[in-house]
């Protein structure tokens, strides 16, 4: 049963361009979560979906980030015109019910340049 | 979600027990204790969760005071591989996100 799967698992962006961040959860969970590490910082929750739709983005930030988890393929965290703060591992999550155990996979390495 | 104290720092030789304590006080009761771990650059890994009963699986086992105040995590046989940052996480029951802490950064040393 393959895990958690991040892709890309680096991603590099010049400042002003989008990073699009996918994560296939494991086969049978619905509930997709998505956290942030700024380096040397702890893991920081951004938001959690469950199919189609976004039931807590109470962390993410009000602008440029966005997070979709479609009926059919994976979940994607978009970032648009990032900046050097955007810089950061990126997990994702994913459970089959709200009270299961989340596993997470390896993350993206966003670097902005 | 109720807060949780744990020391930043320990040591551990391999092939010892590794008890890693935790401390959350203002524990609701419907709020369960979870222990995850970091190893550097990688994902988290769960490790085991737990409501009142001490609880065993094949990576660690978890003890919770009657009370439910404080916590111990035991690796019972610490390898080099368990080097990570540990952390102890308290969520509701029917709650979704978990809100990571400082963790405890657990050295086993040969």
């Amino acid at each position: 049963n393959a895990g958690v799967m991040q892709n890309p698992r680096h991603l590099v962006r010049r400042r002003g361009q989008e990073a699009r961040l996918r994560c296939s959860p494991m086969k049978g969970h619905s509930h997709v979560y998505w956290y942030r590490q700024l380096p040397e910082e702890g893991l920081k929750f951004m938001v959690y979906l469950q199919k189609e739709n976004i039931i807590d983005e109470s962390g993410m930030p009000k602008e440029r980030f966005s997070a979709e988890f479609p009926k059919e393929g994976p979940s994607i965290l978009r970032i648009q015109q990032v900046v050097r703060g955007d810089s950061a591992a990126y997990f994702c999550a994913s459970s089959p019910d709200r009270d299961s155990p989340l596993h997470f996979g390896n993350g993206t390495r966003l670097t902005v340049t | 979600d109720a807060k949780t104290t744990q020391p930043p720092s320990m040591d551990c030789a391999e092939g010892r027990a590794a008890n890693l304590p935790c401390n959350h006080s203002t524990i609701s009761g419907n709020e369960y204790v979870y222990w995850y771990r970091q190893i550097h650059s990688q994902g988290p890994q769960y490790i085991i969760h737990g409501l009142k009963n001490n609880e065993t699986n094949e990576m660690a086992s978890l003890i919770i005071t009657e009370d439910r105040k404080s916590s111990t995590l035991i690796l019972p046989h610490a390898t080099l591989r368990d080097t990570a940052v540990y952390y102890c996480i308290v969520r509701w029951s029917s709650g979704s996100r978990l809100t990571f802490g400082e963790g405890t950064q657990l050295t086993v040393n040969p």
